[in-house]
């Protein structure tokens, strides 16, 4: 079975300061896993994804995760926050890549001037 | 390219009335999903067609969700008869349905159901 954990359902960052999104999975094989955005009344757009290749990722708009298996973790990162990284953001699993996806509960980020 | 587009972007609607959504996914794209994404939640997979046949719709309420891709382009879900706890966002999302291949979603339907 596939499932991800995103923990804290919302994080308030400053700008400027540095945005950590936690994402914990759980997959019976190697699994592909995925950060998407969502900014108010819109579908979800793909930041990055992890298909097994470099275990750093990075994505659109300065962000990275980072896969680690032995603390199954993907962990979603940006250096310096801006004030439009406000959004919801979303990690995903798939063990069959970008197929079946299992998504998270979903994280709120609020970007302080 | 253009994106999936999807409408219509809200609808109200009573209890026990029906209401279909339509989708339009992008040009070639074989795999077209359906989610429901409940306010506060993360989108849940309601059904997946490659091209006009169904893969998985396991979690899909047959009793009075259905969902069609007659010609392998355009869907439609639809609902017959709504309940209060269907109020939510319908995405639909369509792929390439190569491995690796990311999902791109529309930006939604917004149900509400009074």
């Amino acid at each position: 079975a596939q499932s991800v954990t995103q923990l804290g359902s919302h994080v308030s960052v400053s700008e400027g300061a540095l945005v950590l999104l936690r994402c914990n999975y759980s997959s019976s094989v190697p699994p592909y896993l995925f950060w998407y955005v969502q900014y108010p009344n819109q579908g979800l757009q793909l930041l990055l994804k992890y298909t097994s290749a470099a275990t750093l990722v990075k994505g659109i708009n300065g962000f990275e995760a980072e896969f680690k298996k032995s603390e199954t973790s993907f962990h979603l990162t940006k250096p310096s926050a801006h004030m439009s990284d406000a959004a919801e953001y979303f990690c995903a699993v798939s063990k069959t890549g970008a197929n079946n996806l299992f998504f998270g509960t979903g994280t709120r980020l609020t970007v302080i001037p | 390219e253009a994106g999936v587009a999807q409408s219509p972007r809200y609808k109200i609607i009573e209890k026990r009335q029906s209401v279909a959504f339509w989708c339009n996914p992008i040009s070639g794209h074989a795999t077209l999903y359906w989610y429901q994404q409940i306010l506060g939640q993360g989108p849940k997979l309601l059904i997946q067609f490659q091209n006009n046949g169904v893969v998985d719709d396991s979690q899909l309420p047959k009793d009075r969700f259905s969902a069609e891709r007659l010609k392998g382009v355009d869907s439609t879900l639809k609902i017959q008869p709504a309940k209060l706890e269907d109020s939510a966002v319908y995405l639909c999302a369509s792929s390439l349905g190569i491995v690796d291949q990311p999902q791109h979603f529309g930006d939604g339907t917004r149900l509400s159901i009074l």
